[in-house]
């Protein structure tokens, strides 16, 4: 069946350094990808999406590609801020128009000190 | 905009206890789900529902009910609460189905079985 696998957190960086989250997934046919962003005593809201191969999603100067022949969708930001602490979910959609429900990775939990 | 409500936020059930987590949304959605989290994994589909009056399991369906007989409510019952049912669960409503149509996710019903 489909599953993303995501790396284990809790990831620790410095304000304004470099972040780069790994996600990977399996699936059959050509899933939608989707990064999800937990805060702190809130439910999921979506950060990006990707709906083919080659595309990029962004959002909030966060950035990830849909890599087909890796399997990967990597979740990027340049400069993080301590706003930016917080669970994130790599996970796809079973179907190219949206399917009908999502797998989830596990969530990595990022925190940005000062 | 209420968004997805989730109540209660957290609740602890004896062994053999019953209960109903409860989620309403606001904003005409079609399409309803309920998920749960487990330390350290994914989120798992328990049901979802398409429209009033009409559900289906999802991944994880066993010890587990729902009923949808309005737009707006999308309750779960838990009958005879057992400790592996100790998670965290997580209600999310859409549109309708493709990838256009982004989940709204409540924030949460943490759940401890003692």
């Amino acid at each position: 069946g489909d599953s993303v696998t995501q790396m284990e957190g809790p990831v620790t960086l410095s304000e304004e350094a470099f972040l780069t989250i790994n996600c990977t997934y399996t699936a059959t046919g050509y899933p939608s990808l989707f990064w999800y962003v937990q805060y702190p005593g809130e439910g999921l809201q979506l950060l990006l999406k990707a709906t083919k191969a080659d595309d990029k999603g962004s959002n909030k100067g966060f950035e990830a590609t849909y890599r087909k022949e890796t399997t990967s969708f990597h979740l990027e930001k340049g400069s993080v801020q301590v706003s930016d602490s917080a669970v994130y979910f790599c996970a796809l959609s079973d179907q190219a128009g949206g399917g009908n429900k999502l797998t989830f990775g596990t969530g990595t939990q990022l925190k940005v000190e000062l | 905009n209420a968004g997805v409500t989730q109540t209660p936020k957290f609740r602890i059930l004896k062994i053999g206890q019953s209960m109903t987590l409860q989620c309403t949304q606001d904003m005409n959605h079609n399409y309803m789900y309920w998920y749960r989290q487990d330390p350290g994994m994914g989120l798992k589909l328990i049901y979802y529902s398409v429209g009033a009056g009409i559900t289906d399991k999802g991944e994880v369906p066993n010890g587990y009910n729902v009923s949808r007989s309005t737009t707006e409510d999308f309750p779960l019952r838990l009958e005879l609460a057992a400790p592996s049912q100790t998670s965290v669960y997580f209600c999310a409503s859409r549109m309708g189905q493709g990838v256009v149509y982004g989940y709204t996710f409540g924030s949460g019903t943490r759940l401890t079985v003692v």
